[in-house]
């Protein structure tokens, strides 16, 4: 299993400025998810953060826009950059630390641009 | 292009009785895949999994049924109670490239009435 602990919880930011997310795991990860949940809709992945290695982001998200850090292998940031009231979703970091048979997640950061 | 859909964005079942939650896919190279059950304002929580190789797998109140041929899965809440009142994901695992991800269909709201 993994605890995941992420931060902030929410935030409510202005439009332009930029936030970065932390997410801290319990134990050493290889690979750590960043997902996205805009209001109503499905978890869609954003990137894949491995340590010591350049993120692998999906169709549709970019670096410039959603840089990730991933220093070791218990910790990584997401920052939202540049934000609009579009990027107003719950981001989500999630682990598999024992493999392919479960995904754990932290409790997700709600954040909302005005 | 959803790979992972989940056709019925609501479902009410009355307390005592069965819930039952489907899932399609389109991707035949899916070999493993979960569900999970989201409350607002947190990360989603694993329920259940199942590899490919099998077309049943149970826990509990929860069963979970594969039908490779259909690429079709659905999950069993058997007796339905009120806090089972969630929105429920389904996942696929996907090997891609030396790495792996997991696609998430979109989501159905259950409420268990009581």
């Amino acid at each position: 299993s993994a605890v995941i602990s992420q931060k902030p919880s929410r935030d409510i930011c202005q439009r332009g400025t930029s936030l970065t997310i932390q997410c801290q795991v319990d134990s050493q990860v290889t690979m750590m998810f960043w997902y996205r949940q805009q209001p109503g809709q499905s978890l869609t992945l954003i990137a894949t953060a491995n340590q010591g290695s350049e993120a692998t982001y999906e169709s549709g998200f970019v670096i410039d826009k959603f840089p990730i850090s991933r220093p070791n292998l218990t910790f990584s940031t997401l920052t939202v950059s540049n934000m609009s009231p579009e990027d107003s979703s719950i981001y989500l970091c999630s682990v598999a630390p024992g493999g392919k048979e479960k995904l754990f997640f932290g409790s997700g950061t709600q954040l909302s641009v005005l | 292009d959803q790979q992972v859909k989940q056709n019925s964005p609501s479902l009410s079942v009355q307390e005592g009785r069965i819930s039952i939650l489907n899932c399609d896919y389109t991707n035949s190279m899916f070999d493993y895949f979960l569900w999970y059950k989201k409350y607002p304002a947190e990360g989603p929580t694993f329920l259940i999994s199942i590899s490919s190789i099998k077309d049943k797998n149970e826990d509990g109140r929860f069963t979970v049924f594969l039908n490779k041929s259909a690429k079709h899965l659905s999950l069993h809440i058997v007796p339905s109670q009120p806090g089972d009142s969630a929105v429920y994901f389904c996942a696929a695992f996907l090997v891609r490239s030396g790495t792996y991800k997991y696609i998430f269909g979109t989501g159905t709201r259950l409420k268990v009435l009581a």
